[in-house]
């Protein structure tokens, strides 16, 4: 399993742009990146997820570059409700019948009014 | 499509006692997981279903923990002869394989489990 690295935490004023990096060196040919918002007391919830190059949806991009060793989720002009947790997970879903996925202690996020 | 449900929310539970934890996942959603987190930390992978099949479990599930999906609908997960160890929150997620809609795990609310 790919295992990552993140920051453990940033502080963002609001209207900001934040962009969280994961490096994810030993990622393997299926795998996928995956990118959780977690609340405190709630459970994480999907945000975007991509194999190479962009993805964007309506809530963030993520960037992939070629080599696939890392990716940058990217906020666009932040608010105070995006305060939370950010985990960035690399897995394989497109196996035979396993999918495991290895979260780290995720980004935790600070908006600054 | 009311996502994944967990129930309970909360369980204070005294050392000792077992207790059963419910998911009901989101329904056209074959693989089923289960997860634990702990304060401070990313959740961790506990167990895996594919329809009613229990394909995965992690080396963290001892002997008293047991899942069950059955008819490959909603699963159950129990621990019996809790300890103080086994507090924490447990998480559920589903997912359908990726292609369809290029969807990855929902997680649902979890079930903060106390024991006192």
């Amino acid at each position: 399993l790919a295992k990552t690295t993140q920051p453990i935490s940033m502080d963002s004023y609001e209207g900001q742009e934040v962009n969280i990096t994961c490096s994810h060196n030993n990622i393997a040919t299926n795998d996928y990146i995956t990118w959780y918002q977690q609340f405190p007391s709630q459970g994480p919830r999907f945000i975007i997820q991509g194999y190479k190059t962009k993805v964007t949806n309506e809530v963030a991009s993520l960037f992939i570059p070629a080599d696939r060793k890392s990716s940058t989720l990217s906020l666009p002009r932040v608010s105070l409700s995006d305060t939370a947790v950010y985990y960035c997970l690399v897995g394989d879903n497109m196996g035979a019948g396993s999918y495991q996925l290895t979260f780290g202690k995720g980004t935790k996020l600070s908006v600054i009014p | 499509d009311t996502g994944v449900s967990q129930n309970p929310r909360h369980k204070i539970t005294k050392r000792g006692q077992n207790v059963t934890f419910r998911c009901d996942p989101i329904s056209e959603h074959n693989r089923l997981y289960w997860y634990r987190q702990t304060l401070g930390q990313g959740p961790e992978f506990l167990t895996y279903f594919q329809n009613e099949a229990q394909l995965e479990k992690s080396r963290l599930l001892s002997d008293r923990f047991s899942a069950e999906r059955p008819k490959g609908s909603f699963s159950t997960l129990e621990i019996q002869r809790t300890e103080q160890g086994d507090s924490a929150m447990y998480l559920c997620a589903s997912s359908h394989p990726l292609g369809l809609a290029g969807e990855s795990g929902y997680f649902g609310p979890g079930t903060r489990l106390t024991v006192t």
